[in-house]
């Protein structure tokens, strides 16, 4: 399948700082791709679709000015998490459309926060 | 609103000993219906998609079946490694494409 890569995979930062999360697709091109976070025991959360080139769109109760989400190329996209806060500690994942007719999703291998 | 329930939460089998896991969903026009499998600490991994009523997919022990209301994912024999929680999604019709995903099985597979 399709390969996503996700960096750092993990990342502990101090309380009021901000920390950028990269999520690259590897063999395709991606315009469009998914943040999505990820509490223990829970499931996966949508907070925001990214689109190559234009504003990301984010979720209901997602503050687009702490997650900043940026796709500036067909194979990056990243999350910024600013002046983060203990709460903010979670997995986040990031996926990448494979094909727009398929629909198929391939996932990154998540990065761990941890907001001391 | 996409809903998506999965069950049973979690399901401890000896190697060897055949089961299945249900998903159950309610969407306004399905797009598409994945499986994921998810290790700790790891991002999904994708198994399968499926697209319509009565389409079936097959993966070494795992396959997976669709009706209009719910998939089923069959595990045969099941090893060890097996041992992750499967994840069910729904992709909607007329969506941006992402996916909605139940809370999963936590599946034990023991020696």
């Amino acid at each position: 399948g399709a390969v996503v890569s996700q960096h750092p995979s993990r990342v502990i930062c101090k309380s009021g700082t901000s920390v950028k999360i990269e999520c690259r697709s590897l063999d395709f091109q991606a315009t469009t791709m998914f943040w999505y976070r990820q509490f223990p025991k829970q499931s996966l959360m949508l907070m925001a679709t990214s689109n190559e080139g234009s504003k990301a769109t984010y979720e209901q109760g997602v503050e687009k000015d702490k997650f900043l989400i940026n796709h500036a190329s067909l194979t990056l996209s990243t999350l910024t998490v600013t002046s983060a806060h203990p709460e903010d500690s979670s997995f986040y994942i990031c996926s990448a459309l494979a094909g727009a007719n398929t629909g198929e999703l391939f996932f990154g291998e998540g990065s761990r926060l941890t907001v001391l | 609103e996409d809903q998506v329930t999965q069950s049973p939460e979690a399901l401890r089998l000896q190697e060897g000993e055949s089961s299945s896991l249900n998903c159950s969903y309610t969407v306004s026009g399905l797009r598409g219906l994945f499986w994921y499998r998810q290790d700790p600490g790891k991002g999904p991994e994708f198994l399968f998609t499926l697209y319509s009523a009565g389409e079936e997919k097959e993966k070494e022990r795992l396959k997976a079946t669709l009706t209009k209301k719910e998939s089923f994912l069959h595990i045969t024999a099941p090893k060890p490694e097996d041992s992750a929680t499967y994840l069910c999604a729904v992709q909607a019709t007329g969506s941006a494409r992402q996916l909605t995903f139940g809370s999963g099985t936590q599946l034990t597979v023991l020696p």
